[in-house]
């Protein structure tokens, strides 16, 4: 069982809008920034979104994030077909003292 | 350009051992904490290690504790995991991933392609 929650699976047609929900705790989301990673098939993951919602140089402005209390979301909008992929949550954990991940989110696009 | 070639990898029995490591390139490397993250067939990622710039912090997933040595030589610009005891379970693909600074709780900036791990007899 993972740390983070996330459901397992998400869709949407071209042009859409999805978001993926990531549900943590105090020791993690709650008192930490939280980090979004692709990773597309056969493919090392690659970091989306970190500290909440900055977006590294490169990363189409499609992509946001978002944190409140314990849960952040990610938030794909004109989703696209290359946007295929797993999406990971991740933060580190104060009790634990180490990262965590969520059990990743497969997007499909229809 | 930031490269990080992971190697090592292969078939060992369980109980046996293996050293991965990471050839770090493009970036200064004792300036930045470095992490493993595996990922078993089919599965989500597991963070696995993380040490500090300095090597003055380390940190282990309790799966691995007592077991796996995390460890750095920042004059070669190396990242090692020493894995003993190996089981059934460790056998993963095993990422080499470089934080955004020199804490170790820093997000995971940059990735390698994975080295493969089969644990089996």
């Amino acid at each position: 069982q993972s740390v983070l929650t996330q459901p397992p699976s998400a869709s949407g047609t071209p042009g859409q809008r999805v978001t993926i929900s990531c549900s943590g705790s105090s020791s993690n989301i709650g008192s930490n920034t939280v980090n979004w990673y692709q990773q597309l098939p056969g493919t090392a993951p690659k970091l989306l979104i970190y500290s909440n919602n900055q977006r590294p140089s490169g990363v189409p402005d499609r992509f946001s994030g978002s944190k409140s209390g314990t849960s952040a979301s990610l938030a794909i909008s004109g989703l696209q077909s290359e946007d295929e992929a797993d999406y990971y949550c991740g933060a580190w954990d104060d009790s634990l003292n180490g990262q965590v991940f969520g059990g990743g989110t497969k997007l499909t696009v229809l | 350009e930031v490269q990080l070639v992971e190697s090592g990898g292969g078939l060992v029995k369980p109980g046996g051992s293996l050293r991965l490591s990471c050839a770090a390139s493009g970036f200064t490397f004792s300036s930045y904490s470095m992490n493993w993250v595996r990922q078993a067939p089919g599965k989500g990622l597991e963070w696995v290690s993380s040490i500090s710039n300095s090597g003055s912090y380390i940190y282990y997933a309790d799966s691995v504790k007592g077991r796996f040595t995390i460890s750095r030589d920042n004059a070669k610009n190396s990242l090692y995991l020493q894995m003993n005891s190996l089981r059934a379970e460790d056998m993963a693909v095993y990422y080499c991933a470089r934080g955004d600074g020199d804490y170790v709780s820093s997000p995971l900036e940059y990735w390698g392609q994975g080295t493969l791990v089969t644990v089996s007899s």
